[in-house]
């Protein structure tokens, strides 16, 4: 089954602490892409990757850290620089050329304890 | 910069039609989409639609495009209790970062 996997469904946070949410494609896609959502608003982006070694910073990309050394993996590092990190983070991917669709993984709830 | 609104409720009886609206602001959108989020989960895509279509038909589903005031809607037939989810509008441009700008989201309650 080709898809877009994240891994884990929920996690959970001390503050001051790094944490890493996987994201691994077998679509074969170039891009992928991080996205968090807050309630009631729709998805900003983090960063983005439109192909293997190398990204770039979305919207919102002060404390959040990426690395793109696999085309399948695209893990997202939330940092303690981030002042708000409990959200919905959801992963995506699409074919890099033409207009096809984005792919989403389920998603990661992260909370701060 | 890109700027994709949408109105924050809805509620239809089941049976009835859903006339779910977007508006967005990137002249340069090429391509247009419909997802769909139950709770807890990721987004699934429904339908989307190339700039140089107006309309765009699958099974219960209905995409209209007016370019010219830069509208989106989405119209389900017949919705069911399973359509309640939250429905998010996105744009992609075809230069750039090619990454989809989202609304916030249109929550669609189906009333029994």
């Amino acid at each position: 089954d080709g898809g877009i996997t994240q891994s884990p469904k929920y996690l959970f946070r001390k503050e001051g602490q790094n944490v890493t949410l996987s994201c691994e494609q077998n679509l074969n896609h170039d891009a992928m892409y991080w996205y968090r959502q807050d309630p009631g608003q729709g998805l900003r982006l983090i960063y983005y990757s439109q192909i293997v070694n190398d990204f770039q910073k979305g919207d919102i990309a002060e404390g959040y850290s990426v690395s793109r050394e696999k085309k399948e993996s695209f893990p997202l590092t939330v940092t303690s620089a981030q002042k708000n990190p409990t959200a919905f983070y959801l992963c995506a991917s699409s074919a890099q050329d033409g207009g096809t669709e984005a792919f989403f993984g389920q998603g990661t709830r992260l909370t701060v304890v | 910069g890109e700027d994709v609104e949408q109105s924050l409720f809805l509620s239809v009886r089941e049976g009835d039609s859903s006339v779910i609206n977007c508006t967005y602001t990137d002249s340069s959108s090429t391509y247009l989409y419909w997802y769909k989020q139950e709770p807890g989960a990721g987004l699934q895509l429904l339908t989307y639609i190339f700039s140089n279509m107006d309309m765009k038909q699958d099974q219960r589903l209905t995409v209209l495009l007016n370019k010219k005031d830069k509208h989106l809607s989405l119209r389900i037939a017949d919705t069911q209790t399973g359509d309640s989810a939250i429905y998010f509008c996105a744009e992609r441009g075809d230069t750039g970062r090619r990454a989809l700008t989202f609304g916030s989201g249109t929550r669609l309650q189906v009333q029994p």
